[in-house]
C-alpha cells in the first residue's frame, strides 16, 4: 500500500459544482496533514492545514478522519480559477518527520 | 520580497557535468528541504535540514550532495549529471519539521 494515495482524476466539473477529494495515508502515527494547490509549472502553495476538528476557509472545507486514516477536501461553488492539481501531504509519526506528498488530484473547472 | 528563492530558474547542461542549485529563505525558518518533481509530477523529498543538521536523507544517489552553510541557505550539488536527473527541483522551508512548508519557484533542470 502506498503511503499517501489520491485519486489522480482528472475531475472535470462545471462552474458552481461541488467537488470532493479524498486522500488516504498508511502511517497511523502521522502528525500533520495539509492540502496544497499546484498550478501548472508553478510551485505548490498551501491551501489548508487539516485538523481533527475539521476546518473551513470560505468555499473550502477540510476534514481529517484518524480512525479511517483519510483526509478530505470539499470545494463548493467551483470557480474557473480553482482548476489546478490538489496535493495531499502527510507528515511524521513514530519519530519520523518525513513529509509525504500524494501524487495529486487534477481538477478542471469548465464554463 | 521573495520568501524562498532558488537560482537558477532554468538549467540546461550536458551529461557528465557537475552543477549546483542554490536556495535561500528569509522567513527565519529552522527547516529546509529539497524535493524532486519528475515528469509524472510526483513530488518526492530528497533531503531535509533542521538548524543546519541533516535530518532526512531519502534514497538518493550519492551524486547528490546537499550543503547548508547557515539556517537560511540550503544548496544542492549534483555530480556527473545523468539524463534521469532531468526534473524540477523545489526547495522549501518550514518553521519546524511538522509545520507548513513554503516552496521556492523551482529549478527546471534539463540534462542533454
Amino acid at each position: 500500500r502506498k503511503e499517501v494515495e489520491q485519486d489522480p482524476g482528472p475531475f472535470n466539473v462545471p462552474e458552481g459544482a461541488t467537488v470532493a477529494f479524498n486522500c488516504t495515508y498508511s502511517n497511523s502515527a502521522s502528525q500533520s496533514f495539509f492540502w496544497y494547490r499546484q498550478d501548472c509549472r508553478k510551485e505548490p502553495k498551501l491551501l489548508m492545514s487539516v485538523y481533527s476538528s475539521g476546518n473551513e476557509d470560505g468555499r473550502f472545507t477540510a476534514q481529517l478522519n484518524r480512525a479511517s486514516q483519510y483526509i478530505s477536501l470539499l470545494i463548493r461553488d467551483s470557480k474557473l480559477s480553482d482548476s489546478a492539481t490538489y496535493l495531499c501531504v502527510v507528515t511524521g509519526g513514530g519519530g519520523s518527520y518525513i513529509p509525504t506528498f500524494g501524487r495529486g488530484t487534477s481538477l478542471i473547472v469548465h464554463p | 520580497d521573495t520568501a524562498v528563492s532558488q537560482t537558477p530558474k532554468y538549467l540546461v547542461t550536458q551529461m557528465g557535468n557537475d552543477k549546483s542549485i542554490k536556495c535561500e529563505q528569509n522567513l527565519g525558518h529552522d527547516t529546509m528541504y529539497w524535493y524532486k518533481q519528475d515528469s509524472k509530477k510526483f513530488l518526492k523529498i530528497m533531503f531535509s535540514y533542521n538548524n543546519k543538521e541533516l535530518i532526512i536523507n531519502e534514497t538518493v544517489p550519492n551524486r547528490f550532495s546537499p550543503k547548508s552553510p547557515d539556517k537560511a541557505h540550503l544548496n544542492l550539488h549534483i555530480n556527473s549529471l545523468e539524463l534521469g536527473d532531468s526534473a524540477v527541483y523545489f526547495c522549501a522551508s518550514s518553521l519546524s519539521r511538522v509545520e507548513t512548508q513554503y516552496f521556492g519557484p523551482g529549478t527546471r533542470l534539463l540534462v542533454l
